[in-house]
């Protein structure tokens, strides 16, 4: 089973909402990510965590916080968004976030603040 | 730092009629290169990836991609395309010293007429 579930699908929420994305895996994996992808652009990677430790945070402001309770899950915290947060919100996992390993997508949550 | 061009953002191609989609990615070493294909609203699908070895390699739905070290190239092909071909097309490169990080082209947009 190559499945990544993310939860919600859509999203909507104002700027003082606070609300959090979910996501999981059941391949075993150690390592897994999340990405925001605007409309018409690629995705551009947010975290990632390594055996349940943050290994990688591309400067993404503090309104956006990752946790990752254990292996198979992974959540995004949002607090005080701004409309530009408006994105399609992809989460992904890979065997364990060595080198070149193949990503898993999940289908995305897609956020709108208003 | 790894970089990657996909230097056409709309094809269109009659159906039944040969596909090749362009990446050139910027990179030293030898990188780690992927294929993904993503229909609106979905997450990211791998049709396939070269690490190291045969340079041609075969993916998922009939397309294959050839590494070329000496263009910096990993073009994507398909000789017939199909209607659900349809869809969205992004390249990929990942580097083992940059742990698992991947940066993806802009994308290239598959538009198949009947």
């Amino acid at each position: 089973d190559t499945e990544v579930t993310q939860t919600p699908k859509h999203l909507v929420m104002g700027m003082t909402n606070k609300k959090s994305l979910k996501c999981e895996q059941h391949m075993g994996h150690r390592a897994m990510y999340w990405y925001k992808q605007k409309a018409k652009k690629p995705p551009e990677l947010m975290f990632v965590y390594s055996y349940e430790k943050l290994s990688i945070n591309e400067s993404v402001p503090s309104r956006f916080s990752p946790e990752c309770p254990n292996s198979s899950l992974l959540n995004l915290h949002l607090h005080a968004l701004q409309p530009e947060d408006s994105a399609l919100y992809l989460c992904a996992s890979s065997q364990d976030g060595g080198g070149g390993e193949t990503q898993y997508f999940g289908p995305g949550t897609r956020l709108l603040v208003l | 730092a790894q970089s990657v061009t996909q230097p056409d953002i709309h094809i269109t191609v009659s159906e039944g009629a040969s596909l090749e989609l362009r990446c050139n990615y910027s990179y030293g070493a030898t990188p780690y290169l992927f294929w993904y294909v993503q229909s609106p609203g979905q997450g990211l699908q791998l049709l396939l990836k070269y690490f190291s070895g045969d340079t041609l390699v075969q993916g998922i739905k009939g397309f294959e991609a050839e590494f070329k070290r000496s263009q910096s190239s990993f073009n994507l092909r398909k000789p017939s395309v199909q209607w659900s071909d349809a869809a969205e097309y992004f390249c990929a490169v990942g580097a083992r010293e940059y742990g698992n990080k991947l940066v993806f082209g802009a994308g290239t947009i598959l538009r198949v007429k009947s």
